[in-house]
């Protein structure tokens, strides 16, 4: 079965030091992998994707995922983490055995907390 | 221009009823979705719709009934309401591997 998990519930970090959000994968084939965003009490924004290509992908608001095949990861970065960071993180995959592009299977969330 | 919309934002409401939530989406999409997420957080989709024609149906209870009058709009309706209803549901239209999402409708069955 195709899954994704977020081992962490909660991250807690300082404003201006680097963010970490892990994600690991479990799908056959290749996998079309996502981070998506929720701020409170709104829909969930589209931070990036990866598809296929660069294993390193840029997105939105200055973060950046990397696709690690061999340890089936897709942990989303950020170099120097804002306030307003502050949200809660879902990671996807895409259902490959639908040929919907938008049916997307979600992990559970984390919620990152950033601190001044 | 709010890309994807949906109404009510707040949706109280006694078990039994039956209620709808409306959704519209002015990004020329084809394809459009309901997802729920629980309590927890938890996301999983309900339907999808490609130029009006249901594609996905994921084993969502026949209470719930889309309908999707053109590919701009896909309304939810929902019958005889239970307290596991109790959630927020999202609309979502989709291009490019992306999915443009609605900013929710909280509905509390009381």
């Amino acid at each position: 079965a195709q899954s994704v998990a977020q081992p962490e519930d909660q991250v807690n970090v300082a404003e201006g030091n680097p963010l970490t959000v892990k994600c690991t994968y479990s799908v056959s084939g290749n996998p079309y992998l996502f981070w998506y965003v929720q701020y409170p009490n709104r829909g969930l924004q589209f931070l990036l994707k990866y598809i296929t290509g660069d294993n390193l992908v840029k997105g939105s608001y200055g973060f950046e995922a990397e696709f690690n095949k061999s340890q089936t990861s897709f942990h989303l970065k950020k170099p120097s983490a804002l306030v307003s960071d502050s949200a809660l993180y879902f990671c996807a995959v895409r259902d490959i055995l639908s040929s919907n592009t938008g049916k997307l299977i979600f992990g559970q969330g984390t919620t990152l907390q950033v601190k001044p | 221009d709010t890309a994807v919309s949906q109404t009510p934002k707040y949706l109280v409401t006694q078990m039994g009823n039956d209620k709808s939530i409306k959704c519209e989406q002015n990004l020329g999409h084809d394809t459009m979705y309901w997802y729920k997420q629980d309590s927890k957080k938890f996301l999983k989709i309900m339907f999808s719709y490609n130029n009006k024609e249901l594609i996905i149906n994921e084993t969502v209870p026949n209470r719930f009934s889309p309908k999707s009058p053109d590919k701009a709009h896909l309304n939810l309706h929902i019958n005889s309401l239970e307290l596991g209803d109790s959630a927020v549901y999202f609309c979502a239209s989709s291009s490019n591997e992306k999915l443009f999402f609605g900013s929710g409708t909280q509905l509390s069955v009381l």
